[in-house]
């Protein structure tokens, strides 16, 4: 079963500017998740935030969280034609050893 | 940090017969999960491989379908059984210490004709 929905499903920017997804999820979290996947195949981890975090950095990648709304969201900042990818946020539930993939977003950076 | 090998990396299938994917994990690890991405979608769960004992199935998966082997802490088979078109998928591995940090396989590219 998947966890929730992300927004926007695609997503197609110039290089340069920024990039802002959004993820919503339904149950109670211990903590939430992005992951990254270049051309349908292995992800990768790209930054956790735990459900008593509302801010988190990592370079260019900076993931809010606010758990009264079940939202979090993941900006790149001076994205790249590189960071070319699917994003997919992903939550652990409060008593659970589960990871629970969000429905991602297509990222497209134009050169 | 775990190095996960798929194998294979990807395969064409006949629909009824069965293909076998393995997952080898370069250390030992607790916990190993196998998920399905049908075309342009999300990851879908589809069970925990349990160490020495039955894998723990996802609602909408049978052992029937999806039988999961796990003998020792490094290493799983997912087996696609009685394929059907519906089936082709990529399937990945995921293995970790914690939920709070799992590696994943490249996948196994999977289409049934």
């Amino acid at each position: 079963s998947q966890q929730g929905e992300e927004d926007p499903q695609a997503l197609s920017i110039q290089e340069g500017e920024n990039a802002t997804m959004n993820c919503s999820y339904k149950t109670s979290i211990n903590n939430l998740q992005w992951y990254r996947q270049n051309s349908g195949r292995g992800l990768v981890h790209l930054i956790l935030i735990r459900s008593n975090e509302r801010e988190k950095h990592s370079g260019r990648l900076r993931v809010t969280l606010d758990t009264s709304k079940k939202s979090s969201s993941l900006l790149i900042t001076a994205s790249r034609a590189a960071d070319t990818a699917s994003y997919f946020c992903a939550t652990v539930e409060d008593s659970s050893y589960k990871l629970i993939f969000g429905s991602g977003t297509r990222l497209l950076v134009r050169p | 940090s775990a190095v996960i090998s798929q194998k294979p990396s990807r395969d064409i299938c006949q629909r009824g017969t069965s293909l076998t994917i393995q997952c080898q994990v370069d250390s030992q690890v607790t916990m190993m999960f196998w998920y399905r991405q049908q075309p342009g979608q999300s990851l879908t769960l589809i069970a925990t491989a349990n160490q020495g004992s039955e894998a723990t199935y996802e609602s909408g998966f049978v052992i029937d379908k999806f039988p999961i082997s796990r003998p020792n802490l490094t290493f799983s088979t997912l087996t696609v059984s009685n394929m059907s078109p519906e089936d082709s998928s990529i399937y990945l591995c995921s293995a970790g210490e914690s939920p709070e940090k799992l590696f994943f396989g490249s996948g196994t590219q999977l289409s049934v004709l």
